[in-house]
């Protein structure tokens, strides 16, 4: 089945800087990637997804990169706010579901 | 329109109870999907339902464990004899096509939390 690694588990920025989360996955017919957001106490929200026929995708500061030849993609934030403190999750299609990486704490400082 | 939603919110049980957790997805979707997530931790599959028929139930930890969704909508997840181990937060994820290889956004309920004492 698919296996997805994420990294780091816990980033910590200043209020406008940027944020990097990264992930790999194993199984190379894989072709939708979907972030997932997830605040204390609530549920995950999809906040930005790719498909394998595009490299890059934008939603105002988030945006999602996708390389297929070396099986990683990543979730970028820009200008980053207190507001975007939250839980981020990675997922691949495994067989019949998504397969979640285990998440990144992410912590943004006023 | 409305989203997915689970009751109860939050379930406490004492160990070797029975519980039943409900998930009512969003209306039309036909893929159906049970999550464990323990405490800092992504959610893990329990299993899936493409309308009535339970098509994966590999994630299923046990055989305390015990999904239905007979009439291809509400679904009920039941714990035999809880343990402490299944203390967990549960989750319920609904999507509107038949899933697979290629991937179908996934919409999450609240979740409900159990513990078990």
């Amino acid at each position: 089945g698919e296996n997805v690694e994420q990294h780091p588990s816990t980033l910590s920025v200043q209020e406008g800087d940027s944020a990097v989360i990264k992930c790999t996955y194993s199984d190379s017919a894989s072709n939708y990637f979907p972030w997932y957001k997830q605040e204390l106490g609530k549920r995950p929200q999809l906040i930005i997804d790719i498909r394998s026929n595009v490299g890059e995708k934008k939603d105002q500061r988030i945006a999602v990169t996708l390389n297929k030849t070396a099986k990683h993609f990543s979730l970028h934030i820009t200008e980053t706010q207190p507001e975007d403190s939250a839980v981020y999750f990675c997922a691949a299609p495994g067989y019949s579901t998504l397969t979640f990486g285990k998440g990144t704490m992410l912590l943004v400082s006023p | 329109g409305a989203g997915v939603s689970q009751s109860p919110r939050y379930k406490v049980a004492k160990r070797g109870q029975d519980v039943a957790l409900r998930c009512d997805p969003i209306s039309g979707h036909v893929s159906l999907f049970w999550y464990q997530q323990a405490l800092g931790q992504g959610p893990e599959f329990l299993t899936y339902f493409q309308n009535e028929a339970q098509l994966d139930k590999s994630g299923l930890p046990s055989d305390r464990f015990f999904a239905e969704r007979p009439e291809g909508s509400v679904s009920t997840l039941k714990i035999q004899r809880t343990q402490q181990e299944d203390s967990a937060v549960y989750l319920c994820a609904s999507s509107p096509r038949a899933s697979g290889r290629r991937g179908e956004t996934q919409y999450f309920g609240p979740g409900t939390r159990l513990l078990v004492l």
